[in-house]
């Protein structure tokens, strides 16, 4: 039980274009998702909490403008990154939070490649 | 405020026993632990809810001293599966997200 993915595992893209990021809870229900992102040999870094239902909550410095976050189900919250750049190449990854237990289960994260 | 770990790194031989520790400047609710491979996201090992707690599961272990803000994670017999990176992640009372320590590369050589 307990299993997160996150779709798609890589992605390559452009300068200037919009991608978006999927994370399903396969087998639990999420009110509560999150979004880290993570540069090599580096600790993970949050960025935002998904709310099922309601607003993301932004970590201080992160563009919400920027990282648009939808979590529009108790199993799916969606990570777009617009206009990407270079610099926002990274592995993204999700967490989703049990409720009743508190533990959080990551997805297996996604490359993302700005060229 | 970011937990910190202790060692950054070690290397161990097959068998060998290693104690990574995670330490908080903040009152905790709950420690969480992690290993994660190269390019893999990181998998849950156990979390850690009342203070005094200790659980384990095959030969990893670990504690959590609420009074010192501190968690400690035992691996014993080390096994080559067990190379990866340690990660704490601490729970703190009002706020859902996770804080993350730095981090602690182990490697088990044969």
């Amino acid at each position: 039980g307990a299993v997160v993915s996150q779709h798609p595992s890589w992605v390559i893209c452009k300068s200037g274009t919009s991608v978006k990021i999927e994370c399903r809870s396969l087998d639990f229900q999420a009110t509560t998702m999150f979004w880290y992102r993570q540069f090599p040999k580096q600790s993970l870094m949050l960025m935002a909490t998904s709310n099922e239902g309601s607003k993301a909550t932004y970590e201080q410095g992160v563009e919400k403008d920027k990282f648009l976050i939808n979590h529009a189900s108790l199993t799916l919250s969606t990570l777009t990154v617009t206009s990407a750049h270079p610099e926002d190449s990274s592995f993204y990854i999700c967490s989703a939070r049990l409720d009743t237990h508190n533990e959080q289960f990551f997805g297996p994260g996604t490359r993302l490649t700005v060229l | 405020q970011q937990p910190v770990q202790s060692p950054q790194a070690v290397i161990l031989r097959e068998g060998e026993d290693a104690v990574i520790n995670c330490s908080s400047s903040k009152a905790l609710y709950s420690v969480h632990w992690y290993r994660q491979k190269h390019g893999e996201a990181p998998v849950f090992l156990m979390i850690l809810l009342k203070g005094g707690e200790q659980k384990g599961h095959d030969k990893i272990s670990a504690s959590f001293n609420e009074k010192k803000q501190q968690s400690s994670l035992y691996l014993t017999a080390s096994q080559l599966s067990y190379s990866g990176t340690y990660f704490c992640g601490t729970g703190h009372t009002g706020r859902r997200a996770l804080t993350f320590g730095s981090g602690t590369r182990l490697q088990v050589q044969p």
